[in-house]
């Protein structure tokens, strides 16, 4: 079974600090990807990866950044966390094959930013 | 711009009905229509669809994808309070990117 690990599920921080969510799969997977879940609004994606340190802008980047230095890693950073970055965020990964577009989610972060 | 739409947003029926949920869409480059169930953790993939008129099943659940009016379906018959859950459709538009709807709420009572 492919496993999606997202570090913490449940977050708390306060305006203005450095947040930092790590992802993890074991499938060995080309593709990770970042997504944010707003109630009405689905889940809208906020950056993706090919390979390690590729990165490539999802439809909602601003204020995100991320790093891929190792295949199996994939984090989301909040340089300065703010109060409509409050949110549940999702990793997702997927292989680079004829099923590269079956994405695998992690159990996701609820992030409250204070 | 790429839009999944789905509906309703919210349902709730009693154990044995049948629930049908929609999903529309409109995309450049359609390759795949994907429909997953989230429950209070990850979002667990259940179809993929790429070619019209062609019912993917798997137990109670099955879907159904029609590329000319650019929709889908998904049922569940016979539904079971474990099929509670927001279920969400999404749609391969370009490489390797999910556009997705914001989701059916389906609550099911005993």
């Amino acid at each position: 079974d492919v496993k999606v690990t997202q570090s913490s599920r449940y977050l708390v921080k306060r305006t203005g600090e450095k947040v930092f969510l790590e992802c993890v799969q074991d499938m060995d997977h080309e593709n990770m990807f970042w997504y944010r879940q707003d109630p009405g609004l689905g889940l809208r994606l906020i950056y993706f990866s090919y390979d390690v340190k590729m990165k490539e802008k999802g439809d909602i980047p601003e204020g995100y950044s991320v790093s891929r230095e190792k295949k199996e890693r994939f984090s989301l950073i909040l340089e300065s966390a703010s109060t409509n970055q409050t949110s549940m965020y999702l990793c997702a990964s997927s292989p680079d094959d004829f099923q590269r577009n079956i994405q695998y989610f992690g159990a996701g972060t609820r992030l409250s930013v204070l | 711009e790429d839009k999944v739409v789905q509906s309703p947003l919210s349902l709730v029926v009693h154990e044995g009905d049948t629930v049908t949920l929609n999903c529309s869409y409109e995309v450049t480059n359609f390759r795949s229509l994907l429909w997953y169930k989230q429950e209070k953790k990850a979002p667990t993939f259940l179809f993929m669809l790429t070619s019209s008129g062609i019912e993917k099943k798997s137990g109670r659940l099955s879907s159904i994808l029609d590329k000319k009016e650019l929709f889908s379906i998904l049922n569940i018959t016979a539904t079971q309070t474990g099929d509670s859950a927001v279920y969400l459709c999404a749609v391969e538009a370009y490489g390797n990117k999910l556009v997705f709807g914001a989701g059916t709420i389906l609550r099911v009572k005993s």
